[in-house]
């Protein structure tokens, strides 16, 4: 099944600054490129996908953008706030059946 | 809608003991279903996956197992904890291209 490489595992910012979090992929087939956050203590949810006939899609302060050519998928949130903070997933296209997740990357949004 | 429930929410079992965590899935047939495990401060380690009744695809080979009885009933178990299997177990199904997890299941073994 596809593997996804995720980095950074840890991020610190500052509220108000930027934040980028970045997906390589190896499966030259994949079409659709999600990214999952999850509060302390609670389940992971979806907060934005992309699929691969778009180069970008933002949902107010959250944005995904695709590299096909590179192979990666990256998350950008501007403006942090502390409720920003949470792990952030994110995973490959689903295979027959399995779907797996990269490792995570911790942000925290510091005020 | 659909609707994914999991329990117990959280549970202390002793070394040895065994285990059953429990899913099920309303609103839909015949769904993907899955158990992920989370250590404290790591990542989603998928465990088993199903694509149909009494079809279970296992990932990480442990004392863990994993079974289907119903088309939307996901049961996780063990005969007999380890430490190790301390952690947030997540039930999850697929609609699409998206997962959507249950509530999670905390799990401390002492």
């Amino acid at each position: 099944g596809e593997n996804v490489e995720q980095h950074p595992s840890t991020l610190s910012v500052q509220e108000g600054d930027s934040a980028v979090i970045k997906c390589t992929y190896s499966d030259s087939a994949s079409n659709y490129f999600p990214w999952y956050k999850q509060e302390l203590g609670k389940r992971p949810q979806l907060i934005i996908d992309i699929r691969s006939n778009v180069g970008e899609k933002k949902d107010q302060r959250i944005a995904v953008t695709l590299n096909k050519t590179a192979k990666h998928f990256s998350l950008h949130i501007t403006e942090t706030q502390p409720e920003d903070s949470a792990v952030y997933f994110c995973a490959p296209p689903p295979g027959a059946g399995k779907s797996t997740f990269g490792d995570g990357t911790t942000l925290t949004v510091k005020p | 809608s659909q609707t994914i429930h999991q329990w117990p929410a959280t549970l202390v079992q002793p070394v040895g003991s065994p285990l059953s965590l429990e899913c099920t899935v309303e609103g839909t047939s015949n769904p993907n279903l899955y158990w992920y495990r989370q250590a404290a401060g790591r990542g989603l380690q998928l465990l088993f996956y199903s694509v149909g009744i009494g079809q279970i695809s296992s990932e990480v080979p442990q004392n863990l197992s994993a079974s289907r009885p119903q088309d939307r009933q996901f049961i996780l178990s063990s005969k007999k904890l380890l430490l190790s299997d301390s952690g947030f177990y997540l039930c999850a199904w697929r609609l699409g291209n998206t997962i959507y997890f249950g509530e999670g299941s905390w799990l401390t073994v002492v």
